[in-house]
């Protein structure tokens, strides 16, 4: 079975700073995809970033970027330079890759993130 | 926008009733998900289809169906609608049946049941 735990409800941080949103997994598949999601107040789900288990490099896309760190099991997103309009809900997801497996993602609980102006 | 047209955006019915959900992947895309978010349930995966077919089922309930259209056309029929049915329902298409595609969503159908 497949897990996604995301700890922090809700996080603030100063406009212009970086932050971390965390999150941590739990799988038996030998490959898998992690992905975030970014869903603002308006409701649509926007995809961010994506790393698969095998990728010896960290994902980054922008502004964002994926910590993975394989033998903890975390993948946290950090965000840079943040903006207003970076408040959002943050998802953290998962989906098994090998054969078998279908695309459906497992989602976590989410972490509320407020940018302070 | 993410090229997923999803309608209607809003939906209030009364429990007891069947409603259906209707979405349109992006251009190209064969495989379509449906999935669910409450505020006690969270996000949860209903169902999969691929090029027509049903390819994965989640947490659906068996009053809920759905099928994938020849045109790659999606719906969602919910009934006997009860209370606990209200959530914003998502659609989500990728190219490929699995793997690292990634998964763009519509803006969602949000269901209040009265």
């Amino acid at each position: 079975a497949q897990k996604i735990t995301q700890t922090q409800p809700g996080m603030f941080v100063q406009e212009k700073e970086a932050v971390t949103l965390d999150c941590t997994y739990d799988t038996s598949d030998p490959s898998y995809g992690l992905f975030w999601y970014k869903q603002p107040s308006s409701g649509e789900m926007i995809f961010l970033i994506y790393q698969g288990s095998y990728d010896q490099q960290n994902a980054t896309e922008g502004r964002y970027s994926l910590n993975f760190q394989k033998a903890r099991k975390s993948a946290n997103l950090v965000i840079s330079a943040s903006q207003l309009g970076d408040s959002a809900m943050y998802f953290c997801a998962m989906r098994g890759i090998g054969s078998g497996n279908t695309g459906k993602l497992i989602f976590g609980q989410g972490t509320t993130l407020q940018v302070k102006p | 926008d993410s090229g997923v047209t999803q309608t209607p955006k809003h939906l209030i019915t009364a429990t007891g009733q069947r409603v259906t959900l209707r979405c349109s992947p992006r251009s190209g895309d064969l495989s379509v998900y449906w999935y669910q978010q409450s505020l006690d349930q969270g996000l949860q995966f209903l169902i999969q289809y691929y090029n027509g077919e049903e390819r994965a089922k989640g947490n659906i309930l068996e009053r809920f169906s759905a099928q994938q259209f020849p045109d790659l056309h999606s719906e969602l029929n919910l009934s006997s609608l009860e209370l606990g049915d209200s959530a914003l329902y998502f659609c989500a298409s990728s190219a490929q049946e699995a793997g690292l595609s990634k998964q763009y969503f519509g803006p969602g159908t949000r269901l209040t049941v009265t």
